[in-house]
């Protein structure tokens, strides 16, 4: 089993719709949780971190963790074109500093 | 400021040959991470420096990798004797402490080998 699992698409959304990529990971351990944009030949930059179970939202994205599912997702609302690109998932288990990264799930946002 | 470095953007390289890859770290960052990306993957990490010390190295893939971090900012990752699957982006992350904050990611370093 990996130890984080994505959808790796690539999901198709029109423009202006909501965009929902989903990940779930193995250790029970784990703490932090992080998503990461990535476009092509670039290197991946942050989007949003959880801590804590429940939602946190910033801007048009939500990010959604549940410990005890072990399921974290990341909502992008009125989604743009710019918007497409590759989103890794990544967690950072306590007391590792190493992040865990997902495959990354490729979103394309179509006009 | 500004934001982490990484030299050269690209290597191509035949096999059996050694390179260095260069990472230049967000200014005060203790804490500093080598990963390698193929294609299709996400980031596997290789290596975490805190300050001068290797605090966790368990992602060398083999002893033809090692990096070192002489005077707790720059970082060298260094192969030896490269073989065709070394082939990946090499990419470089700070973070201020290392205690589970947010890395920033370099532009990475495209190693071919040919």
């Amino acid at each position: 089993q990996k130890e984080v699992e994505q959808n790796s698409g690539p999901l198709s959304v029109p423009e202006g719709a909501i965009a929902s990529l989903n990940c779930t990971y193995s250790d029970r351990g784990s703490q932090s949780f992080f998503w990461y944009r990535q476009y092509s030949g670039k290197s991946p930059e942050l989007i949003m971190f959880i801590y804590s179970n429940g939602d946190k939202e910033d801007g048009r994205f939500t990010a959604q963790l549940n410990k005890a599912s072990q399921y974290v997702s990341l909502l992008i609302r009125d989604s743009q074109p710019s918007d497409s690109a590759t989103y890794l998932c990544a967690f950072n288990s306590g007391g590792y500093n190493k992040l865990i990264f997902g495959a990354g799930t490729r979103l394309a946002v179509h006009p | 400021g500004a934001g982490v470095s990484q030299t050269p953007s690209n290597k191509v390289t035949e096999k059996g040959k050694y390179v260095e890859l260069r990472c230049d770290p967000i200014s005060g960052h203790t804490a500093l991470y080598w990963y390698r990306q193929s294609l299709g993957q996400g980031p596997e990490f290789l290596i975490y420096f805190q300050g001068t010390g290797a605090a966790d190295d368990s992602g060398l893939p083999n002893d033809r990798f090692f990096a070192v971090r002489p005077e707790g900012s720059v970082s060298t990752l260094k192969i030896q004797r490269t073989e065709r699957g070394d082939s990946a982006v090499y990419l470089c992350a700070s973070s201020p402490s290392g205690s589970g904050e947010t890395q920033y990611f370099g532009p990475g370093t495209r190693l071919l080998v040919l």
